[in-house]
């Protein structure tokens, strides 16, 4: 069955230092999204990605964030310069689309991001 | 008024009994709904979806409906001891992309 990767399933940074965190989404899904979840809370909505430029985005996601589809099959998220508050787990998630409204869901299995 | 509402439990059930988990939203704009499962320290796993009111089941699992009362349950019958884990809810406003998730529910099920 086709599921979204995401590697690293750790990365450790030190604050300031800029982090791309990487997703190979479902092959035929269209529609790409970023969320975080800090430990213990709920998971959070930072970003859609969609025909290759942003469909939505939080509050969360401020300038220090940036998505790029940078080939025919990753999906990336960069911060710039990482904050301690930045350190969560970072899901990918991806869906297909029915007439032109995104479907359900999938979710990767997540990078744990730690800033020292 | 949180979005996405649940009780953070957790909830015990025994092994073969039939677990209630319930969630309430805040927003009538809401279209769609989901239902996820997350074991500790893993990524959330659909579970089920639901879009129109009334019972939606598939296999164990029935969703559940009431937008008028802003309302979504998930029935899993039978329960498992590997059905132990956090069920997060999930909604989706009309002509958004983005999923609100509640703080999810968890459930304990013992042999």
């Amino acid at each position: 069955e086709p599921e979204v990767t995401q590697t690293p399933s750790h990365q450790v940074t030190q604050m300031g230092q800029e982090v791309i965190l990487r997703c190979v989404p479902i092959s035929n899904h269209l529609y790409f999204y970023w969320y975080r979840q800090i430990l213990g809370q709920k998971v959070e909505f930072l970003v859609s990605f969609y025909n290759n430029e942003i469909s939505e985005k939080s509050e969360i996601f401020d300038d220090q964030f940036s998505v790029e589809r940078p080939d025919g099959s990753n999906f990336t998220l960069k911060i710039r310069s990482t904050k301690l508050e930045d350190s969560a787990m970072y899901f990918c998630a991806s869906s297909s689309l029915t007439g032109g409204i995104p479907n359900e869901q999938f979710f990767g299995p997540g990078t744990r991001l730690t800033v020292l | 008024q949180k979005e996405v509402e649940q009780n953070s439990g957790p909830l015990s059930v025994p092994e073969g009994a039939i677990a209630s988990l319930n969630c309430t939203y805040s927003d009538r704009g809401s279209q769609s709904f989901f239902w996820y499962r997350q074991y500790s320290g893993k990524s959330p796993e659909l579970i089920m979806f639901i879009y129109s009111n009334g019972d939606k089941e598939d296999g164990r699992f029935t969703a559940q409906l009431n937008k008028a009362s802003q309302y979504v349950s998930l029935l899993i019958r039978d329960s498992q001891p590997s059905d132990s884990a956090t069920y997060l809810c999930a909604v989706n406003r009309y002509n958004t992309d983005k999923l609100i998730f509640g703080t999810g529910t968890r459930l304990q099920v013992f042999p």
